[in-house]
């Protein structure tokens, strides 16, 4: 089994649509959590950090159940930059260090 | 500031040839790392430094050497390279939890 797991999409979905993905994590020992943004062909950018109580950062909001072991993140109003792929990470430690676990991605299209 | 540079940016070699990787900050982060992307597959980490003079294997290790030349750099080695290994690698730094990283190196082994 996958430490992160996320369904790969693509989710194609329309300009101003509200659209959630959700993330599965293994390992109950996770401390943090965290969502990025990749654009195609390039580097994966942090988007948002997501905190136990959940958090919200514009027309995103990310959340959290530890009991459950999944992350979600929340997009309205979608604008067609946010079509790209949506990494969800987890820390996790090993051998004393806090390592940064990254899932597959899933892929966002939004269209006119 | 450039942040994390990589180079090249694109390179195709036969089995069995041999290349490293660059890698440069001028973030002044103390930890660096190497990561590969796969389709389908989430960051796998091949090696990483979490500071000057020191280094440790990752997830992916195998068929790879990594040289911490100094605080801003960071290479990766393929002393012998195979099909396995075409792939999308990254170098990154990170502050904290979050991971900067480099635009990557297309590397295509045929």
């Amino acid at each position: 089994r996958k430490e992160v797991e996320q369904d790969p999409g693509p989710f194609n979905v329309p300009e101003g649509a509200t659209v959630a993905f959700n993330c599965t994590y293994s390992n109950s020992a996770s401390q943090s959590f965290f969502w990025y943004r990749q654009d195609c062909r390039k580097e994966p950018k942090l988007l948002m950090s997501v905190y136990s109580s959940g958090n919200e950062d514009g027309r995103f909001t990310a959340q959290l159940n530890r009991a459950s072991q999944y992350i979600s993140l929340l997009i309205r109003d979608s604008k067609l930059s946010d079509s790209a792929t949506y990494l969800c990470v987890v820390t996790q430690v090993s051998g004393g260090y806090n390592k940064l676990i990254f899932g597959a991605g899933t892929r966002l299209a939004v269209h006119p | 500031n450039a942040g994390v540079t990589q180079t090249p940016k694109f390179q195709v070699l036969k089995t069995g040839q041999s290349m490293t990787l660059q890698c440069a900050q001028d973030m002044n982060h103390n930890s660096m790392y190497w990561y590969r992307q796969d389709p389908g597959m989430g960051l796998r980490l091949i090696y990483y430094s979490a500071s000057e003079g020191t280094t440790d294997k990752g997830e992916v290790p195998n068929g790879y050497n990594v040289s911490r030349l100094n605080k801003r750099e960071f290479s990766l080695r393929l002393e012998s390279a195979a099909p396995s290994q075409t792939s999308v690698y990254f170098c990154a730094t990170r502050r904290d939890y979050e991971q900067y990283f480099g635009p990557g190196t297309r590397l295509t082994v045929t």
